[in-house]
């Protein structure tokens, strides 16, 4: 049970290029969200996808879109990629999306947009 | 939108202290209060939660304490050991909206 996956570990872009950030669950899980943490900012929500199909905005989804590719994967794309998306990037998982289902966090993907 | 405040940005204490981290909400919707402990290079994972409707709620060295009238909420560390040294992050939920977390406190304790 690898949980959640997430590629690739580490990237550097530089301004106005693209790529898009794939992420997988094997927990059978039917939510999936894509975070951002930056130093003294916490983590926020970019986009999260309830189920299988739809997707929604989080608190700062400027500059992104995703792709609920599949119940096990949720990929997120930089069109063109700006300084100020350097950041490390976590996808998580849970259940649903209810106050008590623990979401379930990847390992993280650091960019670095020079 | 800063709804969860998260202090102190940094904490040190000695192993065996006690380490104690604050947060307060404005939300008076949310309902459920988890906190994430997130070690260096890693994703975060969840800790211990607490529900409103209980002032206090202990795991193992780990206790939540809940002030409802305050609207704040606590985490303590009791007998801190060097592998608690992490960031953690306190985080609210209202219903099916989505997780509100704070800024995160790094936490060192030394030997």
């Amino acid at each position: 049970n690898a949980g959640v996956t997430q590629t690739p570990k580490f990237q550097v872009l530089k301004t106005g290029q693209s790529m898009t950030l794939q992420c997988a669950q094997d927990m059978n899980h039917n939510s999936m969200y894509w975070y951002r943490q930056d130093p003294g900012m916490g983590l926020r929500l970019i986009y999260y996808s309830a189920s299988e199909g739809t997707t929604d905005k989080g608190e700062v989804p400027n500059g992104y879109n995703v792709s609920r590719l599949n119940k096990r994967e949720f990929s997120l794309r930089l069109e063109s990629a700006a300084p100020s998306q350097t950041s490390v990037y976590f996808c998580a998982s849970s259940d649903y999306v209810t106050s008590t289902d623990t979401q379930y966090f990847g390992p993280g993907t650091r960019l670095t947009v020079l | 939108q800063q709804q969860v405040k998260q202090s102190p940005q940094s904490l040190i204490v000695q192993k065996g202290g006690i380490s104690i981290i604050n947060c307060a909400y404005e939300n008076t919707a949310f309902d459920y209060f988890p906190w994430y402990q997130q070690f260096p290079g890693k994703g975060p994972a969840l800790l211990i939660a607490i529900r409103p409707d209980v002032s206090e709620k202990k795991e193992g060295r780990f206790t939540i304490s809940f002030n409802k009238s305050a609207k704040q909420f606590s985490l303590h560390i009791m007998d801190s050991q060097p592998g608690d040294s992490a960031t953690y992050f306190c985080a609210a939920i209202h219903n099916t909206d989505k997780l509100i977390f704070g800024t995160g406190t790094r936490l060192q304790v030394f030997p």
